[in-house]
């Protein structure tokens, strides 16, 4: 059964501040694998995801993950946060089903 | 589209009572997914849908929840009987395929007292 472990629950950073969440997933067979956000009161929203093809991918706002085959990571990551990055993240997998881990709470100080 | 849709946005409940919450999916979706999120256990995926079959039900946490989908573009998630334990947002989502993200609607708040 597939899984994913996030390794930060919450995370406080300073504008300008990089970023770069973990996220490892738990899946014999071919994944897909997405980033999620959801602002305060919101819906979870795609960020970026991850299907094929190159192991670096790009998605909204800045927002860049990377595809670790060997050591079964796709981590978040942005060079400049800003204080409207402010969020939960989410990282999940799919097979059929999707699978999402139990997030990390970001906030950025302005 | 519209998007996913939802209702009720919010729902206040007595326990015991029961509860239904609704889903319309993004037309054109094969697949349905209903999950719960809360403080303590995050978003958990409670039953997903493929073609209107439910295909795993396993995140079901009790007989007292149930799912249908009568048809391609209408879910219903029911609760009967409601426990304060129920309080929760839940979220209905739905994709067109394997290789394809999952679009969320803007959840149901559940406060059961």
């Amino acid at each position: 059964a597939q899984s994913v472990s996030q390794h930060n629950h919450h995370v406080i950073l300073s504008e300008a501040a990089s970023l770069e969440l973990g996220c490892n997933y738990s899946y014999g067979g071919t994944v897909n694998l997405f980033w999620y956000v959801q602002y305060p009161g919101q819906h979870l929203q795609l960020l970026l995801k991850y299907f094929s093809g190159d192991p670096l991918v790009k998605g909204i706002k800045g927002f860049e993950a990377e595809f670790i085959k060997s050591k079964f990571s796709f981590n978040l990551r942005k060079p400049s946060v800003q204080w409207s990055d402010t969020a939960e993240y989410f990282c999940a997998v799919r097979d059929d089903k999707i699978i999402f881990g139990k997030g990390t709470r970001l906030h950025i100080l302005p | 589209d519209a998007g996913v849709i939802q209702s009720p946005r919010h729902e206040v409940t007595e326990m015991g009572q029961e509860v239904t919450l609704r889903c319309k999916p993004i037309s054109g979706h094969d697949y349905l997914f209903w999950y719960r999120q809360t403080m303590m256990r995050g978003l958990e995926l409670l039953i997903y849908f493929n073609n209107n079959v439910p295909i795993d039900d396993s995140g079901m946490p009790e007989d007292r929840f149930s799912a249908k989908m009568p048809n391609a573009s209408f879910s219903t998630l029911k609760i009967q009987p409601s426990e304060p334990r129920d309080s929760a947002v839940y979220f209905c989502a739905s994709s067109s395929r394997i290789e394809t993200e999952a679009f969320f609607g803007q959840g149901t708040r559940l406060t059961v007292v």
